[in-house]
């Protein structure tokens, strides 16, 4: 089945830090990929739509100069959170949807970013 | 504003029971509905999905069922066995918005022997 992987699992630097997280689909292209933040005990909330080849389209609320969202290829796409303080601590999931498949959403296995 | 909501935040069942999460909803323009389930520290992972077009879908030991009216939705696991303890989060997309997923809060089922 489809694949959907993320690195790194656990990140934990100071703050000021930039931290670059990446998300790749090892078996399928996906030109779409979606990247989300859980708070503990809540809910999966989506961030922003990373689109290859152009511009990623953000939710209300998020930073997009605070987020930095690359989809260069149509298997790789990266989250920078930029100038990383405690507040940014949060799990980050990334997950990508392969196109020639009726099932929906595939989802990495998240990073756990911890800012001191 | 929660969307998508899971009213029960735990919910504990014996094994060989049913177990029966809740989810409900309150943007009409949602038609499509999975279920999630998720470990500690790994992502979720697809359940089971169900379109508005119908009321129930079937697989395996899971079933979904939905009333629209309602703007609820369920998800029924029989017979429940240990592996199934997890969290289980629903989700609603709105076709035609390349599948952005809203997600409910959880519901972090244990199945005791």
């Amino acid at each position: 089945g489809a694949v959907v992987s993320q690195h790194p699992s656990r990140v934990i630097c100071k703050s000021g830090t930039s931290v670059k997280i990446e998300c790749r689909s090892l078996d399928f292209q996906a030109t779409t990929m979606f990247w989300y933040r859980q708070f503990p005990k809540q809910s999966l909330m989506l961030m922003a739509t990373s689109n290859e080849g152009s511009k990623a389209t953000y939710e209300q609320g998020v930073e997009k100069d605070k987020f930095l969202i690359n989809h260069a290829s149509l298997t790789l796409s990266t989250l920078t959170v930029t100038s990383a303080h405690p507040e940014d601590s949060s799990f980050y999931i990334c997950s990508a949807r392969d196109p020639e498949q009726s099932q929906p959403q595939h989802f990495g296995d998240g990073t756990r970013l911890s800012i001191l | 504003d929660q969307q998508v909501k899971q009213n029960s935040p735990s919910l504990s069942v014996q094994e060989g029971r049913i177990s029966i999460l809740n989810c409900d909803y309150t943007n009409s323009m949602f038609d499509y509905f999975l279920w999630y389930k998720k470990y500690p520290a790994e992502g979720p992972t697809f359940l089971i999905s169900i379109s508005s077009i119908k009321d129930k879908n079937e697989d395996g030991r899971f079933t979904v069922f939905l009333n629209k009216s309602a703007k609820h939705l369920s998800l029924h696991i029989v017979p429940s066995q240990p592996g199934d303890s997890a969290v289980y989060f629903c989700a609603a997309s709105v076709t035609g918005t390349a599948s952005k997923l809203t997600f409910g809060t959880g519901t972090r089922l244990q199945v005791t022997l």
